[in-house]
């Protein structure tokens, strides 16, 4: 098991607003990053530093923290968004790096 | 543009070594991140194995420490991964990746993985 827990499948309608969260103890100290991963790709990162995008990155993605939660929104989901999503940040002891165990969205 | 590329044999045997290499090109190696090695098994999610700086201090997954070592090479500008005794359980994509720091560690740059299957 993880020690940042995601919900395994989110499911949204095309054009509508979805969150994608993560729960841990070590978010009430430390942010977490998102990442997107298609089918056979290497991640790509979405969301750092809390609420910061890399280039190339959709104003539609956003990120926020609120004390054990850090959370992933798609404002207006679009088809390409259809992706597993995951969250990173530290392990409880803060020493060492973990994975969330990644949510599977789904765009009808 | 720095880019990342993957690189060892996709076959070891069990009880075997797996041995990568994660070659840095248009960058050097030799700054203020960490180059680190994610491993996905099939349909599954991502596992952090280990950091290394360009110094060569190291940072383990504790459930892989026993096992793992990695090293970094600045003159070839790359950096590499060992996981002894391997099982099937480590049959999985490996991606290099580099872990840099804004108000906190993110990865910014991915190389786009290799597959390792161990089997006899």
């Amino acid at each position: 098991s993880s020690e940042l827990t995601q919900d395994p499948t989110v499911s949204v309608a095309l054009g509508q607003t979805v969150k994608i969260t993560c729960q841990g103890d070590s978010l009430r100290s430390y942010y977490a990053s998102w990442y997107q991963q298609r089918p056979g790709q290497a991640p790509v990162l979405v969301i750092y530093d809390k609420n910061s995008r890399p280039s190339g990155i959709p104003d539609r993605f956003s990120g926020a923290n609120s004390g054990n939660t850090a959370s992933l929104t798609i404002t207006g989901a679009q088809a390409e968004d259809e992706a597993d999503y995951y969250c990173f940040s530290r392990d409880t002891s803060g020493n060492h790096w973990v994975f969330g165990g990644g949510t599977k969205l789904t765009v009808l | 543009q720095v880019e990342l590329q993957e690189s060892g044999p996709g076959l070891v045997k069990p009880s075997g070594t797996l041995s990568l290499t994660c070659a840095v090109s248009g960058g050097s190696i030799s700054l203020n991140n960490w180059w680190t090695w994610v491993r996905q098994s099939p349909g599954k999610g991502l596992e952090w194995i280990g950091d290394i700086s360009h110094t060569g201090n190291t940072n383990y997954n504790p459930s892989l420490r026993s096992r793992v070592t990695m090293s970094v090479d600045t003159s070839k500008n790359h950096f590499s991964l060992n996981l002894y005794s391997v099982t099937a359980a480590d049959t999985a994509v490996y991606f290099c990746t580099r872990r840099t720091y804004g108000d906190d560690w993110y990865f910014d740059l991915w190389g786009p993985g290799t597959l390792v299957t161990v089997s006899s």
